[in-house]
């Protein structure tokens, strides 16, 4: 099964742009990439999905270099509320994949400081 | 505004016993999921429907079973509740052209004792 690698925390002040990198080496030739914020005791809340190159929405982008190989989440100024943790997730729910059906990462925890 | 709702927040259950947990959907979506979420292992897929009667193995499917009778309901069986299933428990539903982006529910925490 794909295994995808996330870092564990990450820390921002108010404001700043945030990048969170996910490494999935070994990333199926259809598999999606996909990425979730999760807040204590709730479920988590779909951000940004992509498949290559750049997609951008209201809230985020996400950046996917050539070899697919890792993705990278970006949230411009960040705020307090945005402290929560973030999964990565590769794979195809529809149809066969080596890599599995939908594979969560451990998730970053972001903390956001005033 | 988008709603899944699961039936207990915390549910206690003994070894052996036989645990329903039930995921309902008002999006009328075509695909419903389960998870479990761990500390240190983040969620895993545990089966998923994409219509009525329909469902395909997730990831983690051993030792549990699944059934969709109607297309805004989705359950959860435990045959024979372990301890080792003692877990958060998850149901997720999304539309059947944008698969990944699922709407959740707030989470079952299931323990068995």
């Amino acid at each position: 099964l794909a295994k995808t690698t996330q870092p564990i925390s990450m820390d921002s002040y108010e404001g700043q742009e945030v990048n969170i990198t996910c490494s999935h080496n070994n990333i199926a030739t259809n598999d999606y990439i996909t990425w979730y914020q999760q807040f204590p005791s709730q479920g988590p809340r779909f951000i940004i999905q992509g498949y290559k190159t750049k997609v951008t929405n209201e809230v985020a982008s996400l950046f996917i270099p050539a070899d697919r190989k890792s993705s990278t989440l970006s949230l411009p100024r960040v705020s307090l509320s945005d402290t929560a943790v973030y999964y990565c997730l590769v794979g195809l729910i529809y149809g066969s994949s080596n890599t599995g059906k939908l594979i969560f990462g451990q998730g970053t925890t972001l903390q956001v400081k005033p | 505004d988008v709603k899944v709702t699961q039936s207990s927040r915390y549910l206690v259950k003994r070894t052996g016993e036989k645990v329903f947990l039930e995921c309902v959907q008002d999006m009328d979506h075509e695909n419903m999921f389960w998870y479990r979420q761990d500390p240190g292992l983040g969620l895993r897929l545990i089966y998923f429907s994409y219509d009525v009667k329909m469902k395909e193995k997730g990831d983690i499917p051993e030792g549990y079973s699944v059934s969709r009778e109607k297309k805004e309901r989705f359950s959860l069986i435990l045959e024979s509740a372990s301890t080792n299933q003692t877990s958060m428990y998850l149901c997720a539903s999304s539309e059947g052209h944008s698969p990944y982006e699922q709407y959740f529910g707030p989470g079952t925490r299931l323990t068995v004792t």
